[in-house]
């Protein structure tokens, strides 16, 4: 299994661009959550998903859309890119926990944004 | 809203030593809390996890003690080696998300 992938690893952008980076995960899990990670700050919830069609906000997120319209693959566009938006994208994904088994979620490798 | 602190921001201590570091968060209203490992240019890597009736988890050389009532976790490693050379992440679970320290860098030198 590869576990939790992202694409692109890298990308440079311009002030007002536009792109879409995207995860996907191959363990058939149901939630799926995109984490914006900024020096001093920490790991930052941005959009997450419980299910296939499903979206909702999380601390972060102005400036950025999401579309989960395969259980396995959760996009995060970035409409106007601006130089705040340049960080550290992390996806990740778990199945729902119980009360014997709690949530772990599982992470991919990141992707590096920088907007010029 | 929570926030989760963690002592200190960054360690160096030479090979063998046994550390602790550190965890607090202001919600005690848990369901569980993480701690993660994270290596440069990497995603996360989950270390342990204590669910919120729990006291602490063992795995190997690491020890994760949770005490809610005081919204204070730490994390021991016994016998450091080089190899745990990483920044490590605390994270406690809410209703429906978690809610991350910004870590400790530890740097383990032979």
């Amino acid at each position: 299994n590869a576990g939790v992938t992202q694409t692109p690893k890298f990308r440079v952008l311009k002030t007002g661009q536009s792109m879409t980076l995207l995860c996907a995960q191959d363990m058939n899990h149901e939630y799926m959550y995109w984490y914006r990670q900024d020096p001093g700050m920490g790991l930052r919830l941005i959009h997450y998903s419980v299910g296939e069609g499903t979206t909702a906000k999380g601390e972060v997120p102005d400036g950025y859309n999401v579309s989960r319209l395969k259980k396995q693959n959760f996009l995060l566009g970035l409409e106007s890119a601006a130089p705040s938006q340049t960080s550290v994208y992390f996806c990740a994904s778990s199945y729902p926990g119980t009360s014997l088994i709690p949530e772990t979620q599982y992470f991919g490798p990141g992707t590096r944004l920088l907007v010029l | 809203k929570q926030e989760v602190t963690q002592i200190p921001a960054a360690l160096s201590v030479p090979e063998g030593e046994n550390l602790v570091l550190n965890c607090s968060f202001t919600d005690s209203a848990i369901y569980n809390l993480q701690w993660f490992r994270q290596d440069p240019g990497k995603g996360l890597t989950s270390l342990l996890l204590i669910q919120s009736s729990q006291r602490e988890q063992t795995s190997g050389r690491l020890n994760a003690s949770l005490d809610k009532s005081s919204g204070r976790s730490t994390l021991y490693i016994a016998a450091s080696q080089p190899g745990d050379s990483a920044t490590y992440l605390c994270a406690v679970r809410g209703y429906s998300t978690l809610t991350f320290g910004k870590g400790t860098m530890l740097l383990v030198s032979p």
